[in-house]
């Protein structure tokens, strides 16, 4: 099955530009999703299509996919922006197709 | 606009059957295009997903849990259901309903209900 890699942990101090990235193979191909999870709460989708944002969804969020990996990138990184991020992809040659998630990314703001 | 609550038991016995609903509210549960979902999240750990049904009945588990899994839908009452059997400690978890949006080969999950916890032990 399709394996989605992020790394366990992203720091980055306020007012600065943090970057997640997903790892899996010709990536590029597929649409990449993100999700962003508070503690204590359910994930909220950040980013869908590689690089859309949903409707509330501020203009900090962005995100890109080309080759191996995809990246969700956050501009003027805030407090409130702590969270697990997670990147989800479609495995259509699942049996059954389905929806495949990264392993999460803890993002500390310093 | 969409919202999904679950509900259903927090704590369930080993070996016995872990039952939730999830009810849809703002939107029916007949559209088409979309997918309803199941997904779990074992404490300080990621997302597994479950299932998902479409509202024709049709539905797609988890190979890893297939044996255990079933999932229902009741246009009527605009909810669809999840049922484990034979739960041990390992289905301990966040259990989340969500919306999957399918489209040319791709989907994502929105919105999510707020999850609700399920414990099993004795």
């Amino acid at each position: 099955s399709y394996v989605l890699t992020q790394p366990p942990s992203v720091s980055v101090a306020p007012g600065q530009t943090a970057r997640i990235t997903c790892g899996g193979n010709n990536i590029g191909s597929k649409s990449v999703h993100w999700y962003q999870q508070k503690p204590g709460q359910a994930p909220v989708l950040v980013v869908y299509d590689d690089s859309d944002r949903p409707s509330g969804i501020p203009e900090r969020f962005s995100g890109s996919n080309s080759g191996n990996t995809a990246t969700l990138t956050i501009i003027r990184v805030e407090a409130g922006d702590e969270a697990d991020y997670y990147c989800q992809v479609w495995d259509s040659f699942g049996d059954p197709p389905h929806v495949v998630f990264g392993g999460g990314t803890k993002l500390t703001v310093l | 606009q969409v919202q999904l609550q679950e509900s259903g038991p927090g704590l369930v016995k080993p070996s016995q059957t872990l039952s939730l609903t999830c009810a849809v509210s703002g939107g029916s549960i007949n559209s088409g295009g979309y997918y309803w979902s199941w997904i779990r999240q074992p404490p300080g750990k990621g997302l597994e997903w479950i299932g998902y049904i479409y509202y024709s009945g049709s539905t797609f588990y988890n190979p890893s849990l297939r044996s255990r899994v079933t999932i229902s839908v009741d246009t009527s009452k605009n909810q669809f259901s999840l049922k484990l059997s034979s739960v041990t400690a390992a289905d301990t978890a966040v259990y989340y309903c969500a919306r999957l949006y399918y489209y040319d080969s791709s989907g994502y999950l929105d919105p999510w209900g707020q999850g609700t916890l399920v414990i099993v032990s004795s």
